[in-house]
């Protein structure tokens, strides 16, 4: 079936520095999201974003991330700078239309030291 | 808020005994959208079902659930558990479709481990 990559799989940084996120979402879907999953916890929503715009986002985003396609290249969830409890498995989605089945990446596992 | 609660945590089952994985929703919108996703070990959640209309039943691979609005329910059912059934289970809520723009509350999530 369609496929989400997400790179890298894993990221280890110190707390402060910057880190991006990078999803190659499945090709003409137009809706793009990140949920933030800490470990134990349940998935949670982050942000979604359609035609250049976040169209929605949840308490959780807060003013150090930020989101982009340049392009029509990745998906890219940008955090600067981070925090120790920003650390969790952030999981990218996408989805032809809104509400419609949403298909995932296997995640990025982020620890900040 | 809108949220969604999976009481059970871990379930553990012999194979080719019934599956039955409960997912209830609070929610103030009328029209909400349910769905079951499933997670291997190592791969990405996948869609395992989304609901259809109020109390009619909806199934995708062995699996089956009913959205109840009376009950604010979206059990997960199966009627032979096999042993590659095994994985993470999340329920999630779509409020509304259209305006909500795909915004899934999930549920804690069931992990089902099927025994020989």
């Amino acid at each position: 079936g369609p496929k989400v990559l997400q790179i890298p799989s894993h990221q280890i940084i110190d707390m402060g520095q910057m880190v991006t996120l990078n999803c190659d979402p499945v090709s003409n879907h137009l809706y793009f999201y990140w949920y933030k999953q800490i470990l134990g916890q349940q998935m949670e929503f982050l942000v979604n974003f359609y035609n250049g715009k976040v169209m929605e986002k949840s308490k959780l985003f807060k003013d150090q991330f930020s989101v982009e396609r340049p392009d029509g290249s990745y998906f890219t969830l940008k955090i600067q700078p981070t925090a120790l409890e920003d650390s969790a498995v952030y999981f990218c989605a996408s989805s032809s239309r809104s509400a419609e089945t949403l298909y995932f990446g296997s995640g990025t596992r982020l620890t900040v030291l | 808020g809108d949220s969604v609660t999976q009481t059970e945590g871990l379930v553990t089952l012999t194979e080719g005994l019934p599956v039955m994985l409960n997912c209830t929703y609070q929610t103030i919108y009328s029209n909400p959208f349910l769905f079951w996703y499933v997670h291997y070990l190592n791969e990405s959640p996948r869609l395992l079902l989304k609901s259809s209309t109020d109390n009619k039943r909806t199934e995708h691979q062995g699996f089956h659930a009913t959205l109840h609005k009376s009950s604010s329910s979206f059990h997960l059912q199966k009627s032979s558990a096999q042993l590659s059934d095994s994985a993470l289970y999340y329920c999630a809520l779509s409020a509304e479709r259209g305006s909500a723009l795909g915004r899934l509350h999930f549920g804690a999530g069931t992990q089902l481990i099927v025994i020989p």
